[in-house]
């Protein structure tokens, strides 16, 4: 197992065009995290998963963000109407949860930048 | 609401010397770990503690619950430390909330 990857590594979009990336995380790890970071800040939560579920989601992710892990493993997120707003490094991170623990170690993928023109 | 501060923001530091970092945090959490972030982008996970104090080797984490506090140092430091640290507090329900980081710039 190699970690967590995200696809594609960069992005570069006109404003209105819908893109999506994709999230693989560690095979065993049950959560798995999307993230937003601008240059300058610390990470920002958009939204989580345990298994396919998706247990929480910032008020960042508007109406225009929606995110799914259909199986349970690999996440896509994907943003509609692309504002320039939108222009930061998306990142994911994956964890295991155990019976107890509320939040395991996280491992982060590199994460996919994107740029809104 | 939920509230992470680090400081400081910046630190500049020679090589060899003893370095802390803090956070404060402003409600009651189940764990804190500490992040960095070098050049790029990618982050590690360096520390997730929840009591008490732990070490990896030049770096030592300690946590103080009562006073929401938590401090990470780094022993005679190292142009390759030179990144961004972040805290991140994790909430009860699995999502967590970073501080914005501190960059720490090592010179040789």
């Amino acid at each position: 197992d190699t970690g967590v990857s995200q696809d594609p590594r960069h992005k570069i979009t006109k404003r209105g065009q819908n893109v999506t990336f994709r999230c693989d995380p560690i095979s065993e790890h049950n959560r798995l995290y999307w993230y937003r970071q601008t240059l300058g800040q610390g990470p920002e939560f958009l939204t989580y998963f345990q298994n396919e579920a998706q247990l929480e989601k910032s008020r960042l992710l508007s109406d225009r963000f929606s995110a799914e892990r259909p199986k349970g493993s690999f996440s896509t997120l994907e943003i509609q109407r692309t504002e320039q707003g939108d222009s930061a490094m998306y990142l994911c991170a994956s964890s295991h949860r155990g019976w107890l623990a509320e939040t395991g170690e996280l491992f982060f993928g590199e994460g996919s930048r994107l740029t809104v023109l | 609401k939920n509230e992470v501060e680090q400081s400081p923001q910046n630190l500049t530091a020679q090589e060899g010397e003893f370095i802390t970092i803090n956070c404060s945090y402003s409600v009651g959490i189940s764990a804190l770990h500490w992040l960095q972030q070098h050049p790029g982008g990618g982050i590690v996970s360096l520390f997730m503690l929840s009591s008490g104090k732990k070490k990896h080797g030049r770096l030592i984490a300690t946590i103080n619950i009562q006073e929401k506090h938590s401090s990470l140092h780094i022993t005679a430091s190292h142009p390759r430390d030179s990144a961004v640290y972040i805290c991140a507090q994790g909430g009860s329900q699995g999502n967590l909330i970073f501080g914005k980081g501190t960059k720490l710039s090592v010179k040789p």
